[in-house]
């Protein structure tokens, strides 16, 4: 199967500021998604990107996937953005989705 | 919210107890994901269903079965139960043709 390596491990930020997370492939992935599990436990979908650039309010993601990564933008940071960032994708044509370990951000006023 | 539940959502057991997790969806969809959430090792894949009575093995699918006899209805069963799967479990679905996971809350499962 792929690898998923993330990085930053762990990320503190003063709120307000901008911060990049990046997730990097062992392979191609056709279905790259990235996840933000809240400090509750719960996992919510962010983004689908296998490809492209999309953007929803603060947050935004890129994937290139020729070079096999992608980034999550955060911008003007806010507490309830605190948690665990994850991303996953599945290779070739099997349904097996594969979690990098997660990026730990913290949000300070 | 996707229509999915996972119960119970808490449990405690002892070594060499059957367990069995229920993960039930009210949408139809086709996909079906156990995970186990461990620190440091991010979500694993436990098993995964891609149809009623259709399902395949993940990476860590060692001491554990599941069926699917119900499209709604997605069980994880561990056979006996060990301290190495105490964990946090999720179920995950994916509709046919969809590209997104939705996740349910959790079941919290601890092994003495």
């Amino acid at each position: 199967g792929i690898q998923v390596e993330q990085s930053p491990p762990d990320l503190i930020l003063q709120e307000g500021a901008n911060s990049t997370l990046r997730c990097n492939f062992s392979d191609s992935v056709n279905n790259l998604q990235w996840f933000h599990q809240n400090p509750w436990g719960q996992l919510i979908n962010l983004f689908y990107i296998p490809s492209g650039t999309k953007q929803n309010g603060r947050l935004s993601a890129t994937t290139v996937a020729t070079e096999r990564y992608s980034l999550l933008y955060i911008s003007s940071s806010q507490t309830t953005d605190s948690g665990v960032y994850f991303c996953a994708g599945m290779s070739g044509g099997y349904q097996k989705v594969t979690f990098g370990i997660g990026t730990k951000l913290q949000v300070i006023p | 919210d996707a229509g999915i539940t996972q119960s119970p959502r808490h449990k405690v057991t002892e070594t060499g107890t059957p367990v069995t997790l229920r993960c039930h969806q009210t949408e139809n969809h086709r996909y079906m994901y156990w995970y186990r959430q461990d620190p440091g090792h991010g979500l694993r894949l436990i098993h995964y269903s891609y149809g009623v009575k259709d399902t395949d093995k993940g990476e860590v699918s060692d001491g554990y079965s599941v069926s699917r006899s119900k499209t709604e209805d997605f069980l994880l069963t561990l056979e006996s139960a060990t301290s190495s799967q105490t964990s946090v479990y999720f179920c995950a679905i994916r509709g046919q043709g969809g590209e997104t996971q939705y996740f349910g809350p959790g079941t919290r499962l601890l092994v003495l």
